[in-house]
């Protein structure tokens, strides 16, 4: 059963737009979230993380929102660049957990 | 530099061959992982291991092992590999979250294993 989930297989996004992707969780337990970006033949880059005791993290261009009572967390690139074309997945976890819980991934394409 | 090193970036195998793919970590991280990555399905996690000799059963354990004989090592091994397998195999690893070495709960991957078994 996925516990994390990324219900928008693919996004196109103008340069110099705003791109959101969204995840959902169905696990109360997870307190931890982070976002991970692929590119082709390559493995997974961490972007961004996020802590259960916030509602909100920023890192230059990119800021991850959560939502507990909605489990519900969503990645907002502002502004959009075509080097952000990419593959990304959001990932749970518990804090004191090992294992990590990844989603189906969201391809996303900024268009120049 | 942090770095998860995979033996191969693409590998091709025959239906019933036994198939062996390496992963090295530098950080001496306790946590190491196997995931195989799939159109559609994301990342799923295949086998773990949070110590030397052990190992944890991810979501897809079934048509795979994995042996973990020293902490900078993890191998995941196809004991007769099938069709199905093909796939992207991503190698990660992690420090506990006990350990304070940090930053934990963020896992480290390798460039990823493309196997074709044909």
């Amino acid at each position: 059963d996925q516990q994390v989930k990324q219900n928008s297989p693919s996004l196109s996004v103008q340069e110099g737009r705003i791109s959101i992707l969204n995840c959902d969780y169905t696990n109360s337990m997870f307190d931890y979230f982070l976002w991970y970006k692929k590119y082709p033949a390559e493995g997974p880059t961490f972007l961004i993380s996020i802590s259960s005791i916030k509602d909100k993290n920023e890192d230059g261009r990119f800021t991850v929102f959560l939502n507990k009572s909605a489990k519900h967390l969503s990645l907002h690139i502002v502004p959009s660049q075509p080097g952000d074309s990419a593959v990304y997945f959001c990932a749970a976890s518990r804090r004191t957990g090992n294992q990590f819980y990844f989603g189906t991934g969201t391809s996303l394409t900024v268009i120049p | 530099d942090v770095k998860v090193t995979q033996s191969s970036r693409y590998l091709v195998k025959r239906t019933g061959e036994k198939v062996f793919l390496e992963c090295v970590q530098d950080m001496d991280h306790e946590n190491m992982f196997w995931y195989r990555q799939d159109p559609g399905l994301g990342l799923r996690l295949i086998y773990f291991s949070y110590d030397v000799k052990m190992k944890e059963k991810g979501d897809i354990p079934e048509g795979y092992s994995v042996s973990r004989e020293k902490k900078e090592r993890f191998s995941l091994i196809l004991e007769s590999a099938s069709t199905n397998q093909t796939s992207m195999y991503l190698c990660a690893s992690s420090s506990h979250p006990w350990t304070g070495k940090g930053p934990y709960n963020e896992q480290f991957f390798g460039p990823g294993t493309r196997l074709t078994v044909l």
